[in-house]
């Protein structure tokens, strides 16, 4: 079965500092990747999608930037974080042969 | 972008009633996919119930149903009996033909009451 996984769970950064969130899925191949940040009244935002290893589309301008160096990891980073990258960020897989996209467990970011 | 819009930040129903959240979207493409899915409290998302664009026929999950009106993009969900462990987030999405994109609306806080 496919699994998906994302860490940190939690993660505190001061104001300036770099981010790395990784995202890593099982049991599937070539999957679409996804991105979303979820702040309060504003649902989920999708900050970038990738279809396949390098390819990484991009939704809305700001200060973070994505990755997949490998078919299954997405990684979404940042240079100098802002007090406005606050907030839940969650990872998402979809195949190709099913509709849903599936949900890793997010990542609290609060930057101080 | 396509848009999602969820007009109802807010609502609650008492347990064993029925309750319908409202969605409406925005797109210029005929084939797609409409989805809602759950965020209780735990932040897991879940997905609740999906409707093809193509199908005339409105979806259903057991007590979860949608009315599907494609000429006026709108796409609502039905709670029937409603539960406590319906308590949640909900959120509308919607997913282009290729499959690329997908994206949510602002989301509907359920609150159940015993």
């Amino acid at each position: 079965s496919q699994t998906i996984h994302q860490w940190p769970a939690t993660l505190v950064q001061p104001v300036g500092s770099p981010l790395s969130l990784e995202c890593t899925v099982e049991g599937t191949s070539n999957p679409n990747l996804y991105w979303y940040r979820q702040a309060a009244g504003r649902g989920l935002q999708l900050l970038f999608y990738s279809v396949g290893i390098g390819q990484i589309s991009s939704e809305v301008p700001q200060n973070l930037s994505a990755s997949r160096p490998q078919d299954r990891q997405f990684i979404l980073s940042s240079k100098k974080l802002l007090l406005s990258d606050s907030g839940f960020y969650l990872c998402a897989w979809r195949s190709r042969g099913l509709l849903e996209a599936f949900f890793g467990q997010g990542t609290r970011l609060t930057v101080v | 972008a396509q848009t999602v819009t969820q007009s109802q930040p807010e609502m609650s129903v008492q347990e064993a009633e029925t309750v319908t959240l409202s969605c409406t979207y925005d797109t210029s493409e005929n084939n797609y996919y409409l989805f809602w899915y759950k965020q209780p409290p735990s932040r897991q998302m879940i997905l609740v119930i999906r409707q093809e664009a193509y199908k005339q026929q409105n979806a259903t999950e057991n007590r979860f149903s949608v009315n599907f009106q494609k000429a006026a993009k709108s796409f609502s969900l039905k709670i029937s009996d409603s539960q406590l462990g319906d308590t949640a987030m909900y959120f509308c999405a919607f997913m282009e033909n290729t499959g690329n994109q997908f994206y949510f609306g602002t989301g509907t806080s359920l609150t159940v009451i015993p």
